[in-house]
């Protein structure tokens, strides 16, 4: 059965600086998607960004982008000049590719932007 | 484009008693998915339904949770009857057919708290 670890139960940081949250997975598999998902106070699950894992070229989304680390099974999060809206859960999912398949999420990361 | 639609957004019950929660999923989204997110935990596949037809329920409490998708568009979730343990939030996610573009997406609506007393 595929897992998702995140290590970090809780960060913070500064406005304006730029942090990293940490994801690691376990599966067999050579084809499969990766996600981080935001879930804000209201509770609402909001995609971040996306990760193929044919593709080697990592995923950007504006201030978002990851580091994809097919071999150590690693998909780490960036989030540049971090703004108070960022402030919420972060959840890393994994999906194989093989139709429809359910979404395995991490315990999730809480994050806080400091003003 | 409407997202996902949940309700009610909140519901406080008592342990023994029974309650629906409703979803609409995104237009053409054929594939449909219940999630239990318990408080500090990631969300958990309840069941998953492919138009009108249940493609994986293997974690769904069939004593007590029920489904339907009945007219592969809208769905209901039904507990009866509620445990302490089943509060937590509800999410509704939909996706649009395996195989096409974005087809491994799942877009989630607000969620359904539910606190059960």
């Amino acid at each position: 059965a595929q897992t998702v670890t995140q290590s970090q139960p809780e960060m913070s940081v500064q406005e304006a600086e730029t942090v990293t949250l940490s994801c690691t997975y376990d599966t067999s598999e050579s084809n499969y998607y990766l996600f981080w998902y935001k879930q804000p106070p209201s509770r609402q699950m909001i995609l971040v960004i996306r990760q193929e894992a044919y593709k080697q070229q990592n995923a950007t989304e504006n201030r978002f982008s990851v580091n994809f680390q097919k071999a150590a099974k690693s998909f780490s999060l960036k989030i540049s000049d971090s703004q108070l809206g960022d402030t919420a859960m972060y959840f890393c999912a994994y999906l194989l590719d093989f139709g429809n398949e359910k979404l395995t999420f991490g315990t999730g990361t809480r994050l806080t932007i400091i003003p | 484009e409407a997202g996902v639609a949940q309700s009610p957004r909140y519901k406080i019950i008592e342990k023994r008693q029974s309650v629906a929660f409703w979803c609409n999923p995104i237009s053409g989204h054929a594939t449909l998915y219940w999630y239990q997110q318990i408080l500090g935990q990631g969300p958990k596949l309840l069941i998953q339904f492919q138009n009108n037809g249940v493609v994986d329920d293997s974690q769904l409490p069939k004593d007590r949770f029920s489904a339907e998708r009945l007219k592969g568009v809208d769905s209901t979730l039904k507990i009866q009857p509620a445990k302490l343990e089943d509060s937590a939030v509800y999410l509704c996610a939909s996706s649009l057919p395996s195989g096409t573009e974005d087809g491994e997406t799942q877009y989630f609506g607000p969620g359904t708290r539910l606190l059960v007393l």
